[in-house]
């Protein structure tokens, strides 16, 4: 079965532009989390959607960030008047939640590039 | 605060040796603790993982070793192969199990054919 998929894999975009990063989760997963992976880092939590709700958004760095989930699958990440800070690698993970562990399942990410 | 704490940044080793990636941590609520692998252009991959009622996990030529009273764990890949190089990344998470993962910086492993 396929993946989590990501669109699109590169985003260049410019200061203060609009950005939308969009993540398909495997089918059937109910949790869907994102990340942002800056260079030489690990990735940072961002927000975490259990079904269409955010259960925990205290990744978000400000109120530039918004994300919905609005029919419990698809998953768009917002960035409004984007920064130069905001460039990294935006990951999306997806879970079951049907193990015993939290095993998530990670896409290739989004490169976003503002310049 | 760095709550995941990793090592080496970036390590060397030959083909056929033992590579060695050491992590701590400080919250003792986190009750799972995984490894991930990750490719250039890829996004992180599951390697192994380990719950702190066990002291070492073994997974092929990949084990986890895990000192709960130290608060440490590190992994050991041996018979290291060149197929092996990537950014490994230690992690924990919390009891719940929809918790999020909180991860290390990263160890960039090079394998010299």
């Amino acid at each position: 079965g396929a993946g989590v998929s990501q669109t699109p894999s590169n985003k260049v975009t410019e200061k203060g532009k609009y950005v939308e990063l969009r993540c398909d989760p495997i089918s059937g997963h109910t949790a869907l989390y994102w990340y942002r992976q800056s260079l030489g880092q690990g990735p940072e939590f961002l927000i975490y959607f259990q079904g269409t709700g955010a259960a925990d958004d205290s990744g978000l760095p400000n109120d530039r960030f918004f994300a919905v989930r609005p029919e419990g699958s698809v998953s768009t990440l917002k960035i409004q008047r984007t920064e130069r800070g905001d460039s990294a690698v935006y990951l999306c993970a997806s879970s079951s939640l049907a193990g015993t562990y939290n095993e998530q399942f990670f896409g290739p990410g989004t490169r976003l590039t503002v310049l | 605060q760095q709550q995941v704490k990793q090592s080496p940044q970036s390590l060397i080793v030959q083909k056929g040796g033992i590579s060695i990636i050491n992590c701590a941590y400080e919250n003792t609520a986190f009750d799972y603790f995984p490894w991930y692998q990750q490719f250039p252009g890829k996004g992180p991959a599951l390697l192994i993982a380990i719950r702190p009622d066990v002291s070492e996990k073994k997974e092929g030529r990949f084990t986890i070793s895990f000192n709960k009273s130290a608060k440490q764990f590190s992994l050991h890949i041996m018979d290291s192969q060149p197929g092996d190089s990537a950014t490994y990344f230690c992690a924990a998470s919390a009891a719940n199990r929809d918790d999020k993962i909180i991860f290390g910086k990263g160890t960039r492993l090079h394998i010299l054919p």
